[in-house]
């Protein structure tokens, strides 16, 4: 069965750290995108990548978020200046079309100290 | 703005014991509502997709229902090992080329046995 892969499975980092969360989505996959979920939080949307460029996003993903898909294969979220409100776990996805369900990988977790 | 709400937050049932998620959304023209199971620590698993009212799913155990305001997940004679967070998102329709899922925040399912 086909699943979305991301790693590390958990990270820790120092506040005002850069941090680079990775993911390799489905390989016949079109569209991409990363959510998060504070503990005992409601699963937020954070960004959905078509195309090779952003096609969405949410007000989390501010100017410190940037999304890269750096070769046919990988997706990766980078933080740049991390804060302890990031903590949380990373969620990637991938769906084959725009209005159709996507595969979840099983997270990142990451804890800003 | 697209709402989730879902309820109960947890529900305990004995093995064998049939009950029903709730999840009410509001939103602008829904283009889809999804259902996922998501374990401890674990990323969102899909199981349904509902794109109308009156229209029905099924899978095992789990059956889901769609009407114009609400979406219930019926579990007939559960086991132990549906144990997990049922989480219910929707998606409206989008003038770019996004899939933003809106999450519910999860009923929390213990069956015991």
């Amino acid at each position: 069965e086909p699943e979305v892969t991301q790693t590390p499975s958990h990270q820790v980092t120092q506040m005002g750290q850069e941090v680079i969360l990775r993911c390799v989505p489905i390989s016949n996959h079109l569209y991409f995108y990363w959510y998060r979920q504070i503990l005992g939080q409601k699963v937020e949307f954070l960004v959905s990548f078509y195309n090779n460029e952003i096609s969405e996003k949410s007000e989390i993903f501010d100017d410190q978020f940037s999304v890269e898909r750096p070769d046919g294969s990988n997706f990766t979220l980078k933080i740049r200046s991390t804060k302890l409100e990031d903590s949380a776990m990373y969620f990637c996805a991938s769906s084959a079309g725009q209005y159709m369900f996507a595969f979840f990988g099983q997270g990142t977790r990451l804890t800003v100290v | 703005e697209d709402q989730v709400t879902q309820s109960p937050e947890a529900l305990r049932l004995q093995e064998g014991e049939s009950s029903s998620l709730n999840c009410s959304y509001t939103v602008s023209g829904l283009r889809g509502l999804f259902w996922y199971r998501q374990d401890p620590g674990k990323g969102p698993e899909f199981l349904f997709t509902l794109y109308s009212a009156g229209e029905e799913k099924e899978k095992e155990r789990l059956k889901a229902t769609l009407t114009k305001k609400e979406s219930f997940l019926h579990i007939t004679a559960p086991k132990p090992e549906d144990s997990a967070t049922y989480l219910c998102a929707v998606q409206a329709p989008s003038s770019r080329a996004g899939n933003m899922l809106t999450f519910g925040g999860g009923t929390r399912l213990m069956v015991k046995p």
